[in-house]
């Protein structure tokens, strides 16, 4: 069972630069999320999607894009990836018939901007 | 505005002690729903109970209970007979019916001690 599966593992990218990180889900979920982690500050939400075509922001947007072109994929764009985006990403997803509709998380993308 | 607060950065208990970790919650809406995840070193999020907010018992998945204080808005985890395996970040979550996001604590570092 793969679950929820994000690529890259690992990054680290020179400011300015652009990348994807690319989140993938089998389980057919409706709902699809990114998160960030940061030491001290549990996870905030970045942006997220209530179906296939459709995204919407969440508490910290700014210098992201994403996009979600199939239902299970939901890819996290840097355009110009500054030091203040060095963090954990998250992306999980969600049934929105499952009782208490609780995520599934990927492992994470460690991510350092220098 | 929904708002998860753990006050505890981090607990070390002896193996086999039961434990408690705090978790307040503040939301106007008389519908949400309250998550636990545990975050070992390695990374991931793994789901371990929810409790919603009709519901008329507290929530409880093998060794773990949520007890749940709708009038003091408190939704604190308890461990019994603690393991070294229980050695992680736990976070506590909640969702506001109607809401997209799940919203996050900052986390309760927890030490089981041989």
């Amino acid at each position: 069972n793969a679950g929820v599966t994000q690529t890259p593992k690992f990054r680290v990218l020179k400011t300015g630069q652009s990348m994807t990180l690319l989140c993938a889900q089998d389980m057919n979920h409706e709902y699809m999320y990114w998160y960030r982690q940061d030491p001290g500050m549990g996870l905030r939400l970045i942006h997220y999607s209530v179906g296939e075509g459709t995204t919407a922001k969440g508490e910290v947007p700014d210098g992201y894009n994403v996009s979600r072109l199939k239902k299970q994929n939901f890819l996290l764009g840097l355009e110009s990836a500054a030091p203040s985006q060095t963090s954990v990403y998250f992306c999980a997803s969600s049934d929105r018939t499952a009782g208490g509709e609780k995520l599934f998380f990927g492992s994470g993308t460690q991510l350092s901007v220098l | 505005a929904q708002k998860i607060t753990q006050t505890q950065p981090g607990m070390f208990v002896q193996e086999k002690e039961a434990v408690t970790l705090d978790c307040t919650y503040d939301t106007s809406d008389p519908s949400y729903g309250l998550f636990w995840y545990k975050q070992p070193s390695s990374g991931e999020m793994i789901f371990l109970i929810y409790q919603g907010s009709y519901d008329q018992q507290n929530a409880t998945e093998g060794r773990y209970s949520l007890n749940f204080q709708k009038a003091r808005k408190s939704a604190n985890l308890v461990i019994s007979a603690s393991q070294l395996g229980d050695s992680a970040m736990y976070f506590c979550a909640m969702r506001v019916r109607g809401a997209q996001k799940l919203v996050f604590g900052q986390g309760t570092r927890l030490t089981i001690n041989p």
